[in-house]
């Protein structure tokens, strides 16, 4: 009874490196998405996809990359981390879009 | 683009209180309303997902309720606990891929 899975819970980088979080759900979703929540602001999605091989942007795309290979996981890249880019990122999936939601436990990014 | 707005942004109250909390939100053309709580450093938790067509759910002391046309939903909490201590976040879905549009959250302590 798995739901998603976001791997690491907390991780730090320096500004300029990479990273990839992770996100896995074993529901069969067809829909996947990735936020970022920042205080005062609310979650922001990032990018969305409706099903293996179909990516797309959100709100807030820019310094971010994704790839949809299985319908289990989709992975977030950080390409180059900028301090900016310090939230907590959640990654969520339903079953299509426009059904119940169900989200991550987290992933808290701190960028140095 | 679509507005969500929560009030209060926080709210104390004694163990055993009915309370409501509000959520309102600018585009009437919602394909459903979502309510999530959060525990602090926690993933979101769905509480009551609501369709368009819906004028209410429950889930055990929790009832939301929808009014599209004027923009308006609200979570009534009966009896209060001090295990509902959390955020508690209201979420649109506007029926197409781009995700949910959130508000800032309320959130709510209850007083043993």
């Amino acid at each position: 009874n798995a739901g998603v899975t976001q791997t690491p819970k907390f991780q730090v980088l320096k500004t300029g490196q990479s990273m990839t979080l992770q996100c896995a759900q074993d529901m069969n979703h067809e829909y996947m998405s990735w936020y970022r929540q920042d205080p005062g602001m609310g979650l922001r999605l990032i990018h969305y996809s409706v099903g293996a091989g179909i990516t797309d942007q959100g709100e807030v795309p820019n310094g971010y990359n994704v790839s949809r290979s299985t319908t289990e996981d989709f992975p977030l890249r950080l390409l180059s981390a900028a301090p900016s880019q310090t939230s907590v990122y959640f990654c969520a999936s339903s079953y299509p879009s426009n059904t119940e939601a169900f989200f991550g436990q987290g992933t808290r990014l701190t960028v140095v | 683009k679509q507005e969500v707005t929560q009030i209060p942004a926080a709210l104390s109250v004694p163990e055993g209180e009915n309370l409501v909390l509000n959520c309102s939100f600018t585009d009437s053309a919602i394909y459903n309303l979502q309510w999530f709580r959060q525990d602090p450093g926690k993933g979101l938790t769905s509480l009551l997902l609501i369709q368009s067509s819906q004028r209410e759910q429950t889930s055990g002391r929790l009832n939301a309720s929808l009014d599209k046309s004027s923009g308006r939903s609200t979570l009534y909490i009966a009896a209060s606990q001090p295990g509902d201590s959390a955020t508690y976040l209201c979420a649109v879905g506007g029926g197409g891929a781009d995700g949910l549009t959130f508000g800032k959250g309320t959130h709510l302590i209850i007083q043993p």
